[in-house]
Parts: structure tokens; C-alpha cells; sequence
């Protein structure tokens, strides 16, 4: 079935450095993806998506190219701050049916000042 | 973009009771909810899927009858967790799609409501 896979672990860096959290998607048929934010005690926030090949996603300086060459859809900031600490969470649509989002682990990110 | 609210944000209460969440859609309609249940530090799981009007549809390994979802109308959608023990206390998560968003498959979420069973 289809399935998103996020790199492992929590995520430390410091204010104004840049930030790169992994997420690779196996699928039939062509989803569209997602990138959701969680902030502490919150529900998700749609960060940014893309429903096509080579369609790249932003939102708040994050950005995320959809690449079906090798079915990943990484997120990317330039220059993060306190207030981007959150868990960031990747998911894909299949489009089918109810839409069922299919989610990543998440990754937990803290912006140190 | 379309906004859904959950109610009540916490809830505490004793082992044995029932406690009833409330998930709305606030400026459209919503056929599909789905409810997801996320435990500290993990990621989002799949609970059911709530269809308006009809029986809700369950994922593996997920009590219907302990976690009863009702649709009565298109804008709400309500997961009652019945007989509540501490093993439940979660962080209950809902989402619903907005028809305009369906090409796409965007869910909108929920704040989310966090239990905790004593």
C-alpha cells in the first residue's frame, strides 16, 4: 500500500541555519504530498503541498519539490527561527475514494536561539 | 482555507466513563471525517472513517464499539470513547475534507482534543 517514509529522529539546529528533513513516498498512481506542521498541543497545519510532478510546493520560506524520479518530497528552509520548532509531518493523498492521507513518523525540530 | 473545530480541547475524567468529542466543520461541508488517535511522540493513527448518514468505517484493530462515531449531519461528526480506561488517554485528532480541496486530497484538521482518563 502506499506509504511515506521520513528520515529518523529529532532534528537540533541552531536560529538562522538551514534545515532539510528527508521524506520519500511509495505509490501507485500519482498522489499529491503534503507537508503538515504540529506546534505543541495543536492540531496539523497544512504547511505546503504539490499534486504534481516537478511542482514545488511553499509557504513561510519552507519549500518542497515533488520529485517522482526518486519519489521524494523534501522539506527545505534557508534560514530557520525559534518559532518554526515543531514536528513536521510528510503525507500523501492517493486521490482515491475518501482521500486517506497516508503519513509520515513526523520529525521533531527545535530551533535553538 | 476551510476550518474545522474539535470540542473540548482537554477533557479529564474517571476510569469507566464516557466521554463524547465534537468535531465540526465551520464554513463547509463535510460528507467524509476522519478520526485519528496520536500518542506522545508518534505519529498520527487512523481511527475510522466517519461518512455522514451512514456507519462509520473502522480500521483494523480499532473497538467500534468502545470508540462509536456518529455523522448525523454535514457539518459535525462526534467519536464518543466509551467505558474510558487510562489505556485511552490519547490525543484524538479530526479531519474532514473540503469538496473544493478533493482533486487535490487536502484534509483539514482539527485542533485536536486531549484526554486523559484517571
Amino acid at each position: 500500500g502506499d506509504s511515506v517514509t521520513q528520515m529518523e529522529g529529532p532534528v537540533t539546529l541552531s536560529e538562522e541555519a538551514f534545515l532539510t528533513i528527508n521524506c520519500t513516498y511509495t505509490a501507485t498512481g500519482y498522489p499529491s504530498l503534503f507537508w503538515y506542521v504540529q506546534y505543541p498541543g495543536e492540531g496539523l497545519q497544512l504547511l505546503l503541498k504539490a499534486t504534481k510532478a516537478d511542482d514545488k510546493g511553499s509557504n513561510k520560506g519552507f519549500e518542497a519539490t515533488y520529485r517522482k524520479e526518486t519519489t521524494s518530497f523534501h522539506l527545505e528552509k534557508g534560514s530557520v527561527q525559534v518559532s518554526d520548532s515543531a514536528v513536521y509531518f510528510c503525507a500523501l493523498s492517493d486521490r482515491r475514494g475518501n482521500n486517506r492521507l497516508a503519513f509520515g513518523k513526523g520529525n521533531q525540530v527545535v530551533v535553538i536561539p | 482555507g476551510a476550518v474545522v473545530s474539535q470540542h473540548p480541547s482537554w477533557v479529564i475524567c474517571k476510569s469507566g466513563t464516557s466521554v463524547k468529542i465534537e468535531c465540526r466543520s465551520l464554513d463547509f461541508q463535510a460528507t467524509t471525517m476522519f478520526w485519528y488517535r496520536q500518542f506522545p511522540k508518534q505519529s498520527l493513527m487512523l481511527m475510522a472513517t466517519s461518512n455522514e448518514g451512514s456507519k462509520a468505517t473502522y480500521e483494523q484493530g480499532v473497538e467500534k464499539d468502545k470508540f462509536l462515531i456518529n455523522h448525523a449531519s454535514l457539518t459535525l461528526s462526534t467519536l464518543t470513547v466509551t467505558s474510558a480506561h487510562p489505556e485511552d488517554s490519547s490525543f484524538y485528532i479530526c479531519s474532514a475534507r473540503d469538496p473544493a480541496g478533493a482533486v487535490t486530497g487536502e484534509l483539514f484538521f482539527g485542533e485536536g482534543s486531549r484526554l486523559t482518563v484517571l
